[in-house]
């Protein structure tokens, strides 16, 4: 199957600091990738729907200028976390669809942990 | 979108076959049924898909009935790697452009 990677897989930064993620799709080119957010013990949450060239599109309660979100290209999509808080300490996941079905890859998530 | 109710948890021992049933008692006739399979700290991974009847590959078996309302995950001859959470969604076939939507997903824990 086709292959999202992101990188890292783990960061810690210090609150006040922005911190960026990457999302690239490896062997496919990806319009549109999506952003997800895992507390601990629950559920994915969708976060954005992140589009190459244009504007991302956030899912109601996601403050789009703390979740800056930039797909410059078919492979690439970044989301910062700008001036991060401990609350933003999460596990972050990007994925992109594929195929007219629109089967979705998974990347391996990042940990975000915010001290 | 179809909401979904699955088990919150479920145990099962190593050699076992685990059944998990997902009911989706809104799908539409344009859903089709998917099912992930997430480890600790990673993303998720596609299990299976499928769309009424019956569709196997070589890592599980889904069961769909004809009313389409529930679907069953079957996962032959467990072993203790297939702990994991088991996350049913219900997907529209033209929406390759959104978002999937996760329900809380079942807890399988396997044991010697």
């Amino acid at each position: 199957g086709a292959v999202v990677s992101q990188h890292p897989s783990w960061v810690i930064c210090k609150s006040g600091t922005s911190v960026k993620i990457e999302c690239r799709s490896l062997d496919f080119q990806a319009t549109t990738m999506f952003w997800y957010r895992q507390f601990p013990k629950q559920s994915l949450m969708l976060m954005a729907t992140s589009n190459e060239g244009s504007k991302a599109t956030y899912e109601q309660g996601v403050e789009k200028d703390k979740f800056l979100i930039n797909h410059a290209s078919l492979t690439l999509s970044t989301l910062t976390v700008t001036s991060a808080h401990p609350e933003d300490s999460s596990f972050y996941i990007c994925s992109a669809r594929v195929g007219r079905e629109g089967e979705a890859f998974f990347g391996q998530g990042t940990r975000l942990t915010v001290v | 979108l179809a909401k979904t109710t699955q088990p919150i948890s479920m145990d099962s021992y190593e050699g076992q076959e685990v059944n998990i049933t997902c009911s989706h008692n809104n799908i539409a006739t344009n859903d089709y049924i998917t099912w992930y399979q997430q480890f600790p700290s990673q993303g998720p991974r596609f299990i299976i898909q499928g769309y009424k009847t019956k569709v196997t590959n070589e890592v599980a078996s889904l069961f769909i009935p004809a009313d389409r309302k529930s679907s069953t995950l079957s996962l032959p001859r467990v072993s203790l790697s297939d702990t994991a959470v088991y996350y049913c969604l219900v997907v529209n076939s033209g929406g390759g452009a959104d978002g999937l939507t996760f329900g809380k997903g079942t807890h399988l824990i396997i044991q010697p």
